[in-house]
């Protein structure tokens, strides 16, 4: 069975600011790892996802996500945010011969200006 | 163009009543999905079609009936609904259902059984 912890439920980041939103995933074999962001009032989009490569993968709007397989993370990084990354962000994970995605339970980014 | 698209945006009905959430996609993708979020964001999957093809179908009261005429299209049908079946339920899809592919959401239906 695979599951996904995100600790995080909420996040306040003042803008321009770093912010590291982090995943911990529970899989018996090798995973694919995605991060989703659903903006207020509309569905999920993909931001990235790792699926064999290169550990750091980058996303769409500056997002960048690390693989580590040793601590079994995926944390999600943007070196400075902006007002308009305000979102609910999903981590998600599904592996070899599975078809289903199973989402973390959402991270609220909260941008303060 | 929306490339997935969901009918109605709200539904309120009464508890009991019969509905309908209508699900499209132009993506010329083979399989579609449908996600219930709760209240607390908890996203999870209730269904997927490959093809017209039930593929996945999780622990869901038999009230929930998925129907896909055809492959860009993946309605769901509920009976007698219930105050706990109020969430926003997303349409999704996939171009062939296989791990590690993006899915593409819906903006999703947003139902309030009272």
């Amino acid at each position: 069975a695979q599951s996904v912890t995100q600790l995080d439920s909420q996040v306040p980041v003042f803008e321009e600011a770093p912010v590291e939103l982090r995943c911990n995933y529970s899989s018996s074999v090798s995973v694919y790892l995605f991060w989703y962001v659903q903006y207020p009032n509309q569905g999920l989009q993909l931001l990235l996802k790792y699926l064999s490569g290169s550990t750091l993968v980058k996303g769409i709007n500056g997002f960048e996500a690390e693989f580590n397989k040793s601590q079994t993370s995926f944390h999600l990084r943007k070196p400075s945010v902006h007002i308009s990354d305000t979102a609910e962000y999903f981590c998600a994970v599904t592996n070899f011969g599975n078809e289903k995605l199973t989402f973390g339970t959402g991270t609220r980014l909260t941008i303060i200006p | 163009d929306t490339a997935v698209s969901q009918t109605p945006k709200y539904l309120v009905t009464q508890m009991g009543n019969d509905k309908s959430i209508k699900c499209e996609q132009n993506l010329g993708h083979d399989t579609m999905y449908w996600y219930k979020q709760d209240s607390k964001k908890f996203l999870k999957i209730m269904f997927s079609y490959n093809n017209k093809e039930l593929i996945i179908n999780e622990t869901v009261p038999n009230r929930f009936s998925p129907k896909s005429p055809d492959k860009a299209h993946l309605n769901l049908h509920i009976n007698s609904l219930e105050l706990g079946d109020s969430a926003v339920y997303f349409c999704a899809s996939s171009p062939s259902g296989s791990w590690g592919e993006t899915q593409y959401f819906g903006p999703g239906t947003r139902l309030l059984v009272l």
